[in-house]
């Protein structure tokens, strides 16, 4: 079956940065998108961006263009999404979802991660 | 960004009460929204897309419906386990956007 299994809770610093990995099994993992969405705490949903698995490319929201880099390592069927500047308000949780679509984007999620809480503490 | 305008914030229902949930987008998104449920500490789940359709494996008392930028949710006979939030997103254009959600209790 589908799964999407990222990393730990992390802990860091302001002006620190973190990297959250996704590690995807029970499907073709360059066959779909793998977006990034987070959430902070008692709050609603931000998509942050997604990137292709197949070939690499990404596209990002414009809030966090140049503090976000998202990459993707097939021979793991691992995606990842790395933060950098990290500022008090990025303490949320961090999801990756796949996209519904093949081959495509269409932005309509089914399957999840189970979410990574990154917490910015001085 | 289009902004996306969900109403009501909360709301308190009984179980069998029908339940309605208004989702209504800034500009023209034609079909392109979709419906999640959240519990507590959990990722969401995907119950309607393209406006209309269920997600498969959902009960069949979830239903979408459009009128114009208006979209709807309904919740036929609530059930306990529907006690979650629920969020609309539109999925027309980058970026894709969430409604700030319904949180439903029962």
């Amino acid at each position: 079956q589908v799964q999407l299994v990222q990393s730990g809770a992390e802990v860091k610093k302001p002006g620190a940065s973190v990297k959250v990995s996704c590690k995807a099994s029970g499907y073709t993992f360059t066959g779909y998108y793998i977006h990034w969405v987070r959430q902070a705490p008692g709050q609603g949903l931000e998509w942050m961006g997604w990137i292709n698995p197949n070939s690499g490319d990404t596209n990002y929201a414009q809030k966090f263009q140049g503090r976000v880099t998202m990459t993707r390592d097939t021979s793991m069927s691992t995606a990842y999404m790395e933060l950098s500047r990290l500022r008090f308000d990025d303490t949320t949780v961090y999801y990756c979802a796949k996209d519904m679509c093949t081959y495509g984007v269409c932005y309509n999620y089914v399957y999840w991660g189970q979410g990574t809480l990154v917490t910015v503490s001085s | 960004d289009i902004q996306m305008t969900q109403s009501p914030s909360s709301l308190s229902a009984f179980v069998g009460d029908r339940v309605t949930i208004t989702c209504r987008s800034s500009q023209s998104i034609s079909n392109y929204l979709n419906w999640y449920q959240q519990k507590p500490g959990k990722a969401p789940k995907l119950l309607i897309y393209a406006a209309i359709s269920l997600q498969s494996g959902v009960p069949s008392r979830f239903s979408g419906s459009r009128s114009g930028t208006d979209f709807t949710l309904t919740i036929s006979s609530l059930q306990p386990e529907d006690f979650a939030t629920y969020y609309c997103q539109q999925s027309y254009s980058t970026p894709q956007t969430f409604g700030q959600g319904t949180r439903v209790e029962i």
